[in-house]
């Protein structure tokens, strides 16, 4: 069970998009449509902010899309914000109750 | 409202064995999935494993099959992360966190639990 791939770090100016990727394989990504995002804070809990794929949870800015094609899931961040600047992960759904995350990046606000 | 309160910070020596425990509540127990996650200092989040409360169903990361248990008390609606015996590699800090119920994501957090594993 390998982590997903993530890029370790990707940065920005306020106001621009970035868009994190996530890749996994054909056990994972590529057959679930369960891949959920989740933004991690120093200090504090993860936050779900994608699930399925694509799907918002209620409360979670508009700003944060996903999307996915084929082994790849992507997570786009548009106008970005100060408040922001944080470790991202995936996550995807593997068959037969497990998981697996993604290795994470950490997003800079310059 | 949804909460999961985890135990506080421990220190143990290699070869000790610890439980710490993630207390529910505001939710049915029950009925979702409580998984736990490690991140070691500077590291990512790793799925560890997951446990279904209604029926006491585990399941784990093969990095950690064996190495831990996942248990819980569905009368007091905690659960519980076990070792047998620690090592210096445990240390990390430890999240559980609810599966939404229906889904495959994990919408309540636990706080966090820093294990210190030292001689």
């Amino acid at each position: 069970q390998s982590a997903l791939t993530q890029p370790a770090s990707v940065s920005a100016s306020p106001g621009q998009s970035i868009t994190i990727s996530c890749t996994g394989t054909s056990s994972d990504v590529g057959t679930y449509n369960l891949v959920s995002w989740y933004q991690h804070l120093p200090g504090k809990a993860p936050k779900l902010i994608i699930y399925e794929d694509n799907k918002r949870p209620s409360g979670v800015s508009t700003r944060f899309s996903g999307s996915k094609s084929g082994n790849t899931a992507s997570l786009t961040i548009s106008g970005l914000q100060p408040e922001d600047e944080a470790d991202y992960y995936c996550c995807s759904y593997a068959s037969s109750a497990t998981y697996v995350f993604g290795t994470g990046s950490k997003v800079t606000v310059l | 409202e949804v909460r999961l309160v985890q135990s506080g910070a421990e220190v143990r020596k290699p070869g000790e064995s610890l439980k710490i425990s993630c207390e529910t509540s505001g939710f049915r127990f029950t009925t979702h999935w409580i998984a736990w996650v490690r991140q070691m200092p500077g590291k990512g989040l790793e799925w560890m494993g997951i446990f279904y409360p209604g029926d006491s169903g585990a399941t784990y990361n093969p990095s950690f099959q064996g190495q831990v248990s996942i248990s819980a008390d569905k009368s007091n609606d905690i659960a519980y992360l076990h070792w047998g015996t620690l090592r210096a590699s445990d240390t990390a800090m430890y999240y559980c966190a609810r599966q939404r119920h229906g889904s495959s994501d994990f919408d309540y957090w636990g706080q966090g639990t820093l294990v210190t594993v030292s001689s």
